[in-house]
């Protein structure tokens, strides 16, 4: 069955520190997403990305956030300044086309602590 | 804003039992309504969706009951298990937009 994968699984970093979150898509999915999940909480939209470009972007998704497809395999997200309100799940997700998210898949996550 | 409301919070079933979880929200213009399953350490998984031209959609024990006019759709898991127990997430998708607004969960519990 295919899969998505996250590394790392998970991540502490300092306050003020920049981290990125890798992600790798199911090979043929070309629609990907980021959510974040604070403990205990419900998933939150972050971001959308198709055709090498951001789609769709939520509120939280701030200059702090950016995303990149820096190869044909790779899905990052990068925070550049992390907050200690940053520290959350991060889940990664990829779909085939835009549609009914029939297909979509959720990766296993990465859990970042921000200290 | 919140898009998607969701109701309960936390769910304690007998095994056998009938677990039902709500969920209703606030735009007309949302295409797509799936229900996600989660255990802990793990990511969401699509457990079943709907659209809102159907009323109702049923695979195996979870069934969806959606009704338009009052902008509600609700899981029912029928004759519920111990391997049931998990954090349940409603959502809500435009699929021009390709953004999903999910509910705030459900933890349930099914007590052998």
């Amino acid at each position: 069955e295919p899969e998505v994968t996250q590394t790392p699984s998970h991540q502490v970093t300092q306050m003020g520190q920049e981290v990125i979150l890798r992600c790798v898509p199911i090979s043929n999915h070309l629609y990907f997403y980021w959510y974040r999940q604070i403990l205990g909480q419900k998933v939150e939209f972050l971001v959308s990305f198709y055709n090498n470009e951001i789609s769709e972007k939520s509120e939280i998704f701030d200059d702090q956030f950016s995303v990149e497809r820096p190869d044909g395999s790779n899905f990052t997200l990068k925070i550049r300044s992390t907050k200690l309100e940053d520290s959350a799940m991060y889940f990664c997700a990829s779909l085939p086309s835009l549609g009914p998210p029939d297909e979509q898949y959720f990766g296993p996550g990465t859990r970042l602590t921000v200290t | 804003q919140q898009q998607v409301k969701q109701s309960p919070q936390s769910l304690i079933v007998q095994k056998g039992g009938i677990s039902i979880i709500n969920c209703a929200y606030e735009n007309t213009a949302f295409d797509y309504f799936p229900w996600y399953q989660q255990f802990p350490g793990k990511g969401p998984a699509l457990l079943i969706a709907i659209r809102p031209d159907v009323s109702e959609k049923k695979e195996g024990r979870f069934t969806i009951s959606f009704n338009k006019s009052a902008k509600q759709f609700s899981l029912h898991i029928m004759d519920s298990q111990p391997g049931d127990s998990a954090t349940y997430f409603c959502a809500a998708i435009r699929y021009n937009f390709n953004k999903f607004y999910f509910g705030s969960g459900t933890k349930l519990n099914v007590k052998p």
